[in-house]
């Protein structure tokens, strides 16, 4: 079974507007990390957002915001006031256990246009 | 204030042939990460080492892959007897010895190809 579950391969914004990515994830350990990044065309990865399981409100950094519904193992990004240079492709990932080390287990991503 | 720098940024080599990746992270860095990311799809973990624990090999496709990393330094990644399914690129990541969230720090990748 996949652990991160991005079911939106291409997502289509206009400029300005709200622009909801899905994520959703599997696991059993009760103390996880999500995380998204952001991969523009040049490749680097660039993290956006991070919101841990005991978190008790929902992640904000900016025009990032994280809908976290943990009941129904979702992590959505909301990217407000789209802008052209957030086309992207965005990846959501899941870190397992409780420390603060260890490996990234990532989705497929969805690619964002934005249009002006 | 460096970033994670990797070397070289594209390499290009002939199938059966022996490659080295190398990964230089951000200075302090505790934790060293290696990922696998073909084109279009996800990142796959390969291998991580943090301070003078093992290293967790877990995602290592195959025994032609193997990584060393020299203290809280420099890492080198090697793929032996390369193979065309080898072709992706290859990022490397780093993280502080911090607790919570402990973003990973991304390299901009080493470019494989095996003709």
């Amino acid at each position: 079974a996949q652990k991160i579950t991005q079911t939106q391969p291409g997502m289509f914004v206009q400029e300005k507007e709200a622009v909801t990515l899905d994520c959703t994830y599997d696991t059993s350990d009760p103390s996880y990390g999500l995380f998204w990044y952001k991969q523009p065309s040049s490749g680097e990865m660039i993290f956006l957002i991070y919101q841990g399981s005991y978190d008790q409100q929902n992640a904000t950094e900016g025009r990032y915001s994280l809908n976290f519904q943990k009941a129904r193992k979702s992590a959505n990004l909301v990217i407000s006031a789209s802008q052209l240079g957030d086309s992207a492709m965005y990846f959501c990932a899941m870190r397992e256990g409780g420390t603060s080390y260890g490996k990234l287990t990532f989705g497929q991503g969805t690619i964002l246009t934005v249009h002006p | 204030g460096a970033g994670v720098s990797q070397s070289p940024s594209n390499k290009v080599t002939e199938k059966g042939k022996d490659v080295e990746l190398r990964c230089d992270p951000i200075s302090g860095h505790t934790a060293l990460y290696w990922y696998r990311q073909r084109l279009g799809q996800g990142l796959e973990f390969l291998i991580y080492f943090q301070g003078n624990s093992a290293p967790d090999k877990s995602g290592l496709p195959s025994d032609r892959f193997s990584a060393e990393r020299t203290g809280e330094s420099v890492s080198t990644l090697t793929i032996q007897r390369t193979q065309q399914e080898d072709s992706a690129v290859y990022l490397c990541a780093s993280s502080p010895r911090l607790a919570g969230k402990n973003i990973q720090y991304f390299g901009a990748g080493t470019r494989l190809s095996v003709l």
